[in-house]
C-alpha cells in the first residue's frame, strides 16, 4: 500500500524557472492538501482540494497553482519561482475532512 | 495570524520520564485536535486525536488532554522512550472547513 507518493523528492531551480510536484495518493481520498514547511513556522496550506476538479487557496497561496483533474493526484505548480518558495513541500490526502491525514515523504525544494 | 500555537520549540527528557508538549489555539469553533509525529526526511504521521465532546484520550504510552476553556490541549508520553526523539506537530480543525491547522512544532530529544 503506497499511501501518498510525492514525486520528485529533491529539485533545485533557478529563479524564474518553472516546475510541477505531483502527489498520488492510492486511498481514494475525497480532500487533498498542499503544504510546506519553514524553520520555526510549521506546517502552512498553500492549496487544497475538496474533490475531484476542486481547488481552494489556503494560508500562503501567491507564487502557487494547483489542479486536481483526477481524484488520485493532486499537482502543484510554481510558474516562476522565487527564492522565497525554498522550502520543504508536503502532500497529504484524507477521507473526509475530520479524519487523519496521511503524508507524503516531501519535496526539498532549492530556489537559487 | 496563527491559530495554534506551541510556544515550546524544543524539550529534552531522560529516557523512561514524562514528556509534555503545550498546545494553545485561538479559533473556538475548532472541534478537532489532533498530533502528528515527524522524523526527519520524512512526512509527519498521525499520532493521536481527541474531539471536543472528550477531555482525554489515551492510546498506549501516548494520552491527549482537551480543556476547551483555556483552549489548551497536551500530549503526554509515558514513558519516553529514545525513538521517541522527534518533531511533534499540534493540529486542529472544525467541521465544514476541510483542512487542518498545524502549530510550529516541538522537537522532542529523549536522553539516555
Amino acid at each position: 500500500n503506497a499511501g501518498v507518493t510525492q514525486t520528485p523528492k529533491f529539485r533545485v531551480l533557478k529563479t524564474g524557472q518553472s516546475m510541477t510536484l505531483l502527489c498520488a495518493q492510492d486511498m481514494n481520498h475525497e480532500y487533498m492538501y498542499w503544504y510546506r514547511q519553514d524553520p520555526g513556522m510549521g506546517l502552512r496550506l498553500i492549496h487544497y482540494s475538496v474533490g475531484e476538479g476542486t481547488t481552494a487557496k489556503g494560508e500562503v497561496p501567491d507564487g502557487y497553482n494547483v489542479s486536481r483533474l483526477k481524484k488520485q493526484n493532486f499537482l502543484l505548480g510554481l510558474e516562476s519561482a522565487a527564492p522565497s518558495q525554498t522550502s520543504v513541500y508536503f502532500c497529504a490526502s484524507t477521507r473526509t475532512g475530520l479524519t487523519e491525514a496521511f503524508f507524503g515523504q516531501g519535496t526539498r525544494l532549492t530556489v537559487v | 495570524d496563527q491559530q495554534v500555537k506551541q510556544n515550546s520549540p524544543s524539550l529534552s527528557v531522560q529516557e523512561g520520564r514524562i514528556s509534555i508538549l503545550n498546545c494553545d489555539y485561538t479559533n473556538s469553533m475548532f472541534d478537532y485536535f489532533l498530533w502528528y509525529k515527524k522524523y526527519p526526511a520524512e512526512g509527519p504521521t498521525f499520532l493521536i486525536s481527541i474531539s471536543s465532546i472528550k477531555d482525554k484520550n489515551e492510546d498506549g504510552r501516548f494520552t491527549v488532554f482537551l480543556n476547551k476553556s483555556a483552549k489548551h490541549l497536551s500530549l503526554h508520553i509515558v514513558p519516553s522512550q529514545p525513538g521517541d526523539s522527534a518533531v511533534y506537530f499540534c493540529a486542529a480543525s472544525w467541521a465544514n472547513d476541510y483542512k487542518l491547522s498545524f502549530g510550529a512544532g516541538t522537537t522532542v530529544t529523549v536522553r539516555a
